[in-house]
């Protein structure tokens, strides 16, 4: 089944400890990207990957880090989490077709304290 | 760059009521335009969309029209069912690939 997988799916922390959140797409999918959704907000995109080895800032990257060392695999690490950075994140891929949409993940709700 | 505009929720209809969401956007060019849809407790799915001038996207009895004069994209449903409580969204995805969401309308239906 084609789908983007996302780990956790809920994590709680704190302050100032490292963590990196998961995203893997089994579709063979060049273009990655990472989202925050805040209420109000709707989506904000914060990174994102047009191949393995590129990636660019979207409009909220601060305090946010991604790598895309394979083509499968895009996680997203908090180097040092902040409470602002609590929300709700989402990976989402999609092939060379850009007429195809987006495939998402199903969302990690991240709690920092 | 590329703006997406939705109308605020939530919308509160009840079922079998007729459903309306306005979506403007502002892009260069002429950007593929899509109607996604975010169920609780998941993640957003392509729900349909239009890719030029006078298209109309349609699933599952929603429905679209890419208005170039308006540079509009509204979603429409003749029947609503509470199965539909949702949030939707609006994208437009123009020449640099990247797509651009709107905030959102949550949708909430009655029985």
């Amino acid at each position: 089944e084609a789908q983007v997988t996302q780990n956790p799916r809920y994590l709680i922390t704190v302050t100032g400890k490292k963590l990196t959140v998961t995203c893997s797409q089994n579709m063979n999918h060049e273009y990655m990207s990472w989202y925050r959704q805040d209420p109000g907000l709707g989506l904000r995109q914060i990174y994102y990957s047009m191949n393995v080895e590129v990636t660019d800032k979207g409009d909220v990257p601060e305090g946010y880090k991604v790598s895309r060392k394979e083509k499968r695999n895009f996680p997203l690490i908090l180097e040092s989490p902040s409470p602002n950075q609590t929300s709700l994140y989402f990976c989402a891929s999609r092939g060379t077709d850009r007429l195809r949409g987006l495939h998402f993940g199903n969302g990690t709700r991240l709690t920092v304290t | 760059g590329d703006s997406v505009t939705q109308m605020e929720g939530p919308v509160t209809l009840s079922e079998e009521a007729f459903l309306t969401i306005n979506c403007t956007y502002t892009a260069t060019g002429y950007p593929s335009l899509f109607w996604y849809v975010q169920y609780p407790g998941e993640g957003l799915q392509l729900l349909l969309k239009a890719t030029k001038a006078d298209d109309k996207g349609s699933n599952k009895g929603f429905e679209a029209t890419y208005r170039k004069e308006t540079t509009s994209f509204h979603l429409e449903k003749g029947s609503v069912q509470v199965s539909d409580s949702a949030v939707y969204f609006c994208a437009a995805s123009g020449g640099s690939y990247i797509p651009t969401f709107g905030r959102g309308t949550s949708l909430i239906v009655h029985p």
